[in-house]
């Protein structure tokens, strides 16, 4: 158990819809990261906040935003869902905002139907 | 801009022999390298991690990996392998100029036969 926690584990979407992921995490982490899993995209960073500012912005499209609030749990928002989005999303934290080591939750998993 | 390459995206090994996950790499600064494992239907978890230093670094059950700067590899092995390391493996980066995001590769999944 790596300490960062995810809800919901799973969820089943309609394509044109909207769902909020939420990760809280490890106790002290300030930093957390999004990542989504996917079959075709691999493992590709999405989004870094650090203490309630993003930090650092990947491949991440605009139907997509997230923010950290000040108990430093992050939501992830996705919105006009389409069959492509349908993948696994990882929140990961780490105690600094360049901090090395990325402590991993057990991920959401996102079908869009 | 950074990437990572995992040569094998399969590697069948029988139980107790040695197995060597590949991975190259290609940045123009000075990186930071991990190997993470997936257990199926789990989050990733941090088996080892090149910062500095040694380069031939130990990380949990048993595994190690050398980094090769020359060759910009970072090649991920085990002397004796159990069925228990079935899973799937990942390479990352990270370079100083990157802020700290991890740049992955493909992934290469170890299948361990009895």
């Amino acid at each position: 158990d790596s300490g960062v926690t995810q809800t919901p584990k799973h969820l089943i979407t309609a394509t044109g819809q909207r769902v909020t992921l939420r990760c809280s995490p490890r106790s002290g982490d300030l930093s957390v990261y999004w990542y989504q899993q996917s079959l075709d995209q691999g493992l590709q960073f999405l989004i870094q906040y650090y203490n309630g500012e993003e930090r650092a912005k990947g491949n991440i499209l605009e139907r997509f935003s997230a923010q950290q609030f000040p108990d430093l749990h992050s939501e992830l928002n996705l919105s006009s869902l389409e069959l492509g989005d349908s993948a696994l999303y990882f929140c990961a934290s780490s105690r600094g905002a360049d901090y090395n080591e990325q402590f991993f939750g057990p991920g959401t998993r996102l079908t869009v139907l | 801009a950074q990437s990572v390459t995992q040569l094998d995206s399969q590697v069948p090994v029988f139980e107790e022999a040695p197995v060597e996950l590949r991975c190259n790499y290609s940045s123009s600064v000075s990186v930071y390298l991990f190997w993470y494992v997936q257990y199926p239907n789990q989050g990733l978890q941090l088996l080892l991690k090149y910062l500095s230093g040694s380069t031939l670094v130990k990380g949990i059950n048993g595994f190690e990996a050398e980094f090769n700067k020359s060759q910009t590899s970072f090649h991920l092995r085990k002397p004796s392998v159990h069925i228990s390391d079935t899973a799937e493996y990942f390479c990352a980066v990270r370079s100083n100029n990157a802020g700290n995001m991890l740049t992955f590769g493909g992934g290469t999944r170890l299948m361990v036969k009895p």
